[in-house]
């Protein structure tokens, strides 16, 4: 079955310190992949997408590129901010089953 | 325009009772889904609905369990005689279609507790 795995958390960072946070699955065929984004008392949010091999979705400074040779999508952003503070869930749709796969979610904390 | 809303956003009730949840898709979105949130399980997808087509109910956990979407437009979730396993945050997301590539937009998700 499709399963998406993703680094334990919390990871904590200072500000305008370099994020990666990464992400593995295991899906038959090819899966479109999604970042969502949790901030504290609110509901999922869509971060970014890609939906085939060596796309890159990026947004609000975050990217991630579909690397279909290592089955990885690891989040990436050059320079956080304290407001970036949420956890984040990699997630993956395969071709057949309308449904998200999640992963486990990891928590990011920035300190000023 | 308004987003996916979900009610209640709290319930607590004792084993053994039922439940209903419910969910108000964006306006002209085919698809729904219902997924739980929990300590333990993490995300978990629940149903999935398109349009008139029979539901997808590959991820309900027993059945106690069932989903229903009237007018294919509102769902209720029904838990019936609860256990404290089912206590969760369960999240209604609804999309402008089935397609992968489309967007799933999340509602605030209903926490219920078991007491």
């Amino acid at each position: 079955g499709n399963s998406v795995t993703q680094m334990e958390g919390p990871v904590t960072l200072s500000e305008e310190a370099f994020l990666t946070i990464n992400c593995t699955y295991t899906a038959t065929g090819y899966p479109s992949l999604f970042w969502y984004v949790q901030y504290p008392g609110e509901g999922l949010q869509l971060l970014l997408k890609a939906t085939k091999a060596d796309d890159k979705g990026s947004n609000k400074g975050f990217e991630a590129t579909y690397r279909k040779e290592t089955t990885s999508f690891h989040l990436e952003k050059g320079s956080v901010q304290v407001s970036d503070s949420a956890v984040y869930f990699c997630a993956l749709m395969d071709t057949g089953r309308r449904a998200l796969t999640f992963g486990s979610g990891t928590r990011l904390q920035v300190q000023p | 325009g308004a987003g996916v809303s979900q009610s209640p956003s709290n319930k607590v009730t004792e084993k053994g009772k039922d439940v209903e949840l419910r969910c108000d898709p964006i306006s002209g979105h085919t698809a729904l889904y219902w997924y739980r949130q929990s300590l333990g399980q993490g995300l978990e997808f629940l149903i999935y609905f398109q349009g008139n087509s029979a539901p997808d109910k590959s991820g309900l956990p027993s059945d106690r369990f069932s989903a229903e979407r009237t007018g294919g437009s509102v769902s209720t979730l029904t838990i019936q005689r609860t256990q404290q396993e089912d206590s969760a945050v369960y999240l209604c997301a609804s999309s402008p279609t089935g397609g992968e590539s489309y967007e799933q937009y999340f509602g605030p998700g209903t926490r219920l507790t078991v007491t």
